[in-house]
């Protein structure tokens, strides 16, 4: 079964704006990672977050998580046609295998 | 570039025959996964390897079967393929640094389709 739900399915900007893609997950976490999927390709890690951190950076983007609503949410800022993708989120509920249980994505669209 | 290569990278095969996928690494990780993406449904897991020989069952791993005789390589069996199982097909490995919280990289696919 799907772990998480994401939200928008679907989301079209223009250049410049900022991107907030949402995801909510069903059961206790060990750590919530994003992925970036480009079209025809395989996916690519962005961001890791740990169940006892509520918010981390790298470069334009900005993940929190809140476990108590069991979500976390994923900001791109001055967004970029190059940003055009699919974004999954993936959670881990034990350390041991790392198996990632994903959600259905969000497509974006940046418009230049 | 976590060096992963999956082969075939498309195919179209018949209901009914045997199709082996191949995920090679050239970097010696441990931890090797098979997922495949359907529309509407994300990444799913349907197997897994922490080792040679050392294979477990994902969330979808009814029609499938894995091997891994060696380090670099690790197959994904469909014996008898159904249209049900036409899909795009991942393979990932996930470096082992100190950590338990470690991302996994993955290959850029294969296109299978069973007519």
């Amino acid at each position: 079964s799907q772990q998480g739900e994401e939200d928008p399915q679907a989301l079209s900007i223009q250049e410049g704006e900022n991107a907030t893609m949402n995801c909510s997950y069903k059961t206790s976490i060990n750590n919530l990672q994003w992925y970036r999927q480009n079209s025809g390709r395989g996916l690519v890690h962005l961001i890791l977050i740990r169940s006892n951190e509520r918010e981390k950076h790298s470069g334009r983007l900005r993940v929190t998580l809140d476990t108590s609503k069991k979500s976390s949410s994923l900001l791109i800022t001055a967004s970029r046609a190059a940003d055009t993708a699919s974004y999954f989120c993936a959670t881990v509920q034990n350390t041991g295998f790392q198996k990632l249980v994903f959600g259905t994505g969000t497509r974006l669209l940046v418009s230049p | 570039d976590a060096g992963i290569t999956q082969s075939p990278r498309h195919k179209v095969t018949e209901t009914g025959t045997p199709v082996t996928l191949r995920c090679h690494q050239t970097e010696n990780h441990r931890y090797m996964y098979w997922y495949r993406q359907d529309p509407g449904h994300g990444l799913r897991l349907i197997h897994y390897s922490y080792g040679v020989k050392d294979t477990d069952k994902g969330e979808v791993s009814d029609g499938y079967s894995v091997s891994r005789s060696k380090t670099e390589d690790f197959l994904l069996t469909l014996e008898s393929a159904t249209s049900s199982q036409t899909s795009v097909y991942f393979c990932a490995i996930r470096t082992l640094r100190t950590g338990a919280n470690q991302p996994q990289h993955f290959g850029d696919g294969t296109r299978l389709s069973i007519l």
